[in-house]
């Protein structure tokens, strides 16, 4: 099993649409969670840290359910600006509480 | 502003070559860490280190290594290239702490080996 599972899409999604992505990690000791967006040829930047009561940033929600070993990432209002891979990243999942391990992403593509 | 950057951004060299992938920051961070990416796998961690004059291996270290003698810089050098190392590296800091913070990634280097 990955220490980080992702469904890797594609997900192609007219604008305006809500789609929503699910992240599943091994190690139950792992403590910090991040929701990072890739665009294409493009180095990694963080979108959004998810915490223990969930959070909002704007159009995006993310939630943490500790109990399954899950994440999500929810996008309301898909714009093509979103079209991007967004990969689920966990700490701890490698042995190591300073290192993240990274999902293998899952692929947006927001259509006209 | 502080910045991370790489060089090359692109690189192609030939089976058995020593190769050299420099990685500069200006954040000040005492963490470093070189991450390849390729298809299906996502990032996976080569080497990282603490400070000066600490290195660690990662999960696919075989074939590379690194070094650590100030705070902004953390070459990596694969010793005699393959062709399995063709990939795109990204080199990425964050500042110390207990846990895990954001890591900030360079832009990359693509790196393909004849």
């Amino acid at each position: 099993r990955k220490e980080v599972e992702q469904d890797p899409g594609p997900f192609n999604v007219p604008e305006g649409a809500t789609v929503a992505f699910n992240c599943t990690y091994s190690n139950s000791a792992s403590q910090s969670f991040f929701w990072y967006r890739q665009d294409c040829r493009k180095e990694p930047k963080l979108l959004m840290s998810v915490y223990s009561s969930g959070n909002e940033d704007g159009r995006f929600t993310a939630q943490l359910n500790r109990a399954s070993q899950y994440i999500s990432l929810l996008i309301r209002d898909s714009k093509l600006s979103d079209s991007a891979t967004y990969l689920c990243v966990v700490n701890g999942a490698s042995g190591s509480a300073r290192q993240l391990t990274f999902g293998s992403g899952t692929q947006l593509t927001v259509l006209p | 502003d502080a910045e991370i950057t790489q060089s090359p951004r692109h690189k192609i060299t030939e089976t058995g070559r020593q190769v050299t992938l420099a990685c500069h920051q200006t954040w000040n961070h005492n963490n470093m860490f070189w991450y390849r990416q390729d298809l299906g796998h996502g990032l996976r961690l080569i080497h990282y280190s603490y400070g000066v004059q600490d290195t660690n291996k990662g999960e696919v270290s075989d074939g590379y290594s690194v070094s650590r003698s100030n705070t902004e810089d953390l070459p990596l050098t694969l010793e005699s290239a393959a062709s399995s190392q063709t990939s795109v590296y990204f080199c990425a800091s964050s500042e110390p702490g207990q846990g895990a913070l954001e890591q900030f990634f360079g832009p990359g280097t693509r790196l393909t080996v004849l």
